[in-house]
């Protein structure tokens, strides 16, 4: 199975920040990446697919990058509603998994 | 606008069965593949199985830990997929979401798990 790995796995910011977060996967899983916000109680909110591209709807304020194995979620003015965690999914071969999760708070 | 929501959750006891649901609106349910993934309390996501299209056969692929014990099916004449969990064990214990793979962008890349339910709690206790 392919594993995924994030960090960190939990960061303090402030309003207006920009922030990274790192995923890496334990084979190269090419562009097959998304990126997940979720917030306590809630159903996941998809952000990224295919590792940089948008889904409809999702501020520009967040971008994705990378390919192979290493790929970064940047959050650039970080807003109140953005305090959340963030996971990433790799859907290259199956057994599909995730990172274990990112917690971005104060 | 697409829609899913889950059902079927509870309180159920070790050894025990379950049936989730998860009833889609908005689309053309036949033509998607759709996804069951869970969440632990307090726990990350973790993707359990997938159960593709009619043009694909209705054919399933399942995490390792579940597979043998949960079933991905679906009546695409009631636009909804089912998850029969067996066997249940207090690890079970979870918000259980389904989650759709949309179609295909201009570049060929499937939008993967466009859009999510609400989720379902599936409750394991003696």
């Amino acid at each position: 199975d392919i594993q995924m790995t994030q960090s960190p796995s939990s960061l303090s910011a402030s309003v207006g920040d920009t922030v990274t977060i790192t995923c890496r996967a334990s084979q190269d899983i090419n562009k097959y990446l998304g990126w997940f916000q979720q917030k306590p109680g809630k159903a996941p909110k998809s952000l990224i697919y295919a590792a940089s591209r948008f889904f409809s709807g999702v501020p520009s304020k967040f971008s994705g990058s990378g390919s192979g194995t290493d790929f970064t979620l940047t959050i650039t003015g970080l807003q109140p509603e953005d305090f959340a965690t963030y996971y990433c999914l790799q859907y290259s071969a199956y057994p599909y998994t995730f990172g274990p999760g990112t917690n971005v708070d104060f | 606008e697409v829609q899913l929501a889950e059902s079927g959750g509870g309180l159920v006891q070790p050894g025990g069965s379950l049936r989730l649901s998860c009833t889609a609106s908005g689309f053309t349910f036949s033509d998607y593949y759709m996804d069951w993934v869970r969440q632990a309390p307090g726990k990350g996501l973790e993707w359990v199985g997938r159960g593709r299209d009619k043009a694909s056969g209705h054919t399933t692929e399942y995490a390792a830990s579940v597979k043998g014990r949960f079933t991905i099916s679906r009546d695409d004449s009631r636009n909804t997929l089912y998850l029969q969990i067996n066997s249940l064990n207090t690890e079970d214990t979870a918000v259980y979401f389904c989650a759709r793979r949309g179609g295909r962008d201009a570049s060929g890349y499937f939008y993967d798990f466009d859009y999510w339910g609400q989720g379902t709690l599936v409750t394991v206790s003696s």
